[in-house]
């Protein structure tokens, strides 16, 4: 059974700072990986989809990662600015079912 | 192009009563996800649906179900309500192309749909 995990739960770091948000995942045979961006009490806004063959995608200032063989993902968030406060979620479809695996989310705070 | 929207936005019941919520699918899309998601928690897949069938279901009690008619739109009914159910349901739109192993793309979800059960 696929598990998702997204490390830390919770980040705050001053505006214009470059940082990282991590998500690992227990199964390496996935189809694909989405990373979503949620503001509270709204829906998931997709980022990035990075496919299984895929290393990397990049759209303006975020840029994801995918490790398949150690599990793990990362979202690059450049020049962070307070705009980009919200929860960002990954999430896993793997090969063998259409059930997409959520992580609990890295809430992010950027301070002016 | 028009996006995922979901009706109602906001809804209150109390335990035992029935919910159903709708999801019109973005322009395009063939494929209809639901989803249940807890405060602080990352949503939980319910059920997909395909060419007007379910197409895998998630960890819920049959007390949930849905519907996908011909123009990919979609319903999420709920009976017997419990209180547990107070949630965001999303629904998810995406594509998929004809074939057996074929699997769904990129994911493109409503506003949600919040539901409080007293």
């Amino acid at each position: 059974k696929q598990e998702v995990t997204q490390i830390p739960a919770a980040l705050s770091v001053p505006e214009g700072e470059n940082l990282v948000l991590n998500c690992s995942f227990t199964d390496s045979a996935i189809y694909n990986l989405q990373w979503f961006r949620q503001d509270p009490g709204k829906g998931l806004t997709s980022l990035l989809l990075i496919q299984s063959s895929q290393r990397e995608q990049t759209s303006g200032r975020l840029n994801a990662s995918l490790d398949k063989s150690s599990g793990r993902s990362t979202l690059y968030i450049a020049a962070s600015q307070p705009g980009d406060s919200a929860t960002y979620l990954c999430a896993v479809l793997s090969y063998n079912n259409n059930d997409m695996r959520f992580g609990a989310g890295t809430r992010l705070t950027v301070k002016p | 192009e028009t996006g995922v929207t979901q009706s109602p936005t906001h809804l209150i019941k109390t335990r035992g009563q029935q919910v159903t919520l709708r999801c019109s699918s973005q322009s395009g899309h063939n494929t209809v996800s639901w989803y249940q998601q807890a405060l602080g928690q990352g949503p939980q897949f319910i059920f997909q649906y395909y060419r007007e069938e379910e197409n895998g279901r998630g960890n819920f009690p049959p007390r949930f179900s849905g519907l996908q008619f011909p123009n990919y739109s979609s319903e999420l009914n709920v009976n017997a309500l419990e209180l547990d159910d107070s949630a965001l349901y999303l629904c998810a739109s995406s594509w998929r192309t004809s074939g057996r192993r074929t699997k769904t793309g990129e994911l493109f979800f409503g506003e949600g749909s919040r539901l409080t059960v007293l």
